[in-house]
């Protein structure tokens, strides 16, 4: 069925290091990868994406990356910041049953100063 | 401020009642989607609508019933509460009717407690 296994579920590093966090997904027809920032009881927002005909895409520090054989994905933070702190969640869209967004458990990431 | 607005921001309520969450797209928009987030369930997809018709469902009770009016605007009905109800709940919205193409941006959410 439709899953999204996500690792690991706590982060902690210190400021200044990098952060990776990593995906799988089960269903080979999926094709669009975006990953939300949450913030305590704020609203998911969209830190970056990547569809399933790119394998990189970066945005400053945030890099994603995609293997389409292995059906995982990842976040690459780097030089990470106190701000930086939040729970991330990746995602799947399933487009053969409209946009629904199939999440990860999500990553809770500290970063200590 | 994603341009997605819910309301209300909280709702307590009991055991057995009947609320309903309402949320407005980002103008231009024609899909609106609704996600259910508990502490143990995470983000949980309910149901989409493009355009005023239901598009794709989840894992949403029978008790939970939605539709999207032609204003775009749509809403959530939560009938026959229970404990486990309590939640918060998304609203997103996208330009488009399927994935690949869409970037779904969420609203605040309401945050449901029932008691």
């Amino acid at each position: 069925g439709e899953n999204v296994e996500q690792h690991p579920s706590t982060l902690s590093v210190q400021e200044g290091d990098s952060a990776v966090i990593k995906c799988t997904y089960s269903d080979s027809a999926s094709n669009y990868f975006p990953w939300y920032k949450q913030e305590l009881g704020k609203r998911p927002q969209l830190i970056i994406d990547i569809r399933s005909n790119v394998g990189e895409k970066k945005d400053q520090r945030i890099a994603v990356t995609l293997n389409k054989t292995a059906k995982h994905f990842s976040l690459h933070i780097t030089e990470t910041q106190p701000e930086d702190s939040a729970v991330y969640f990746c995602a799947a869209t399933y487009y053969n049953q409209g946009g629904k967004l199939i999440f990860g458990q999500g990553t809770e990431l500290s970063v200590k100063p | 401020d994603s341009g997605v607005t819910q309301t209300p921001k909280h709702l307590i309520t009991a055991t057995g009642q009947r609320v309903t969450l309402r949320c407005s797209p980002r103008s231009g928009d024609l899909s609106v989607y609704w996600y259910q987030q508990s502490l143990d369930q995470g983000l949980q997809f309910l149901i989409q609508y493009y355009n005023g018709e239901e598009r794709a469902k989840g894992n949403i009770l029978e008790r939970f019933s939605a539709q999207q009016f032609p204003d775009l605007h749509s809403e959530l009905n939560l009938s026959s509460l229970e404990l486990g109800d309590s939640a918060l709940y998304f609203c997103a919205s996208s330009p488009v009717a399927s994935g690949g193409g869409g970037t779904q941006y969420f609203g605040p959410g309401t945050r449901l407690t029932v008691l």
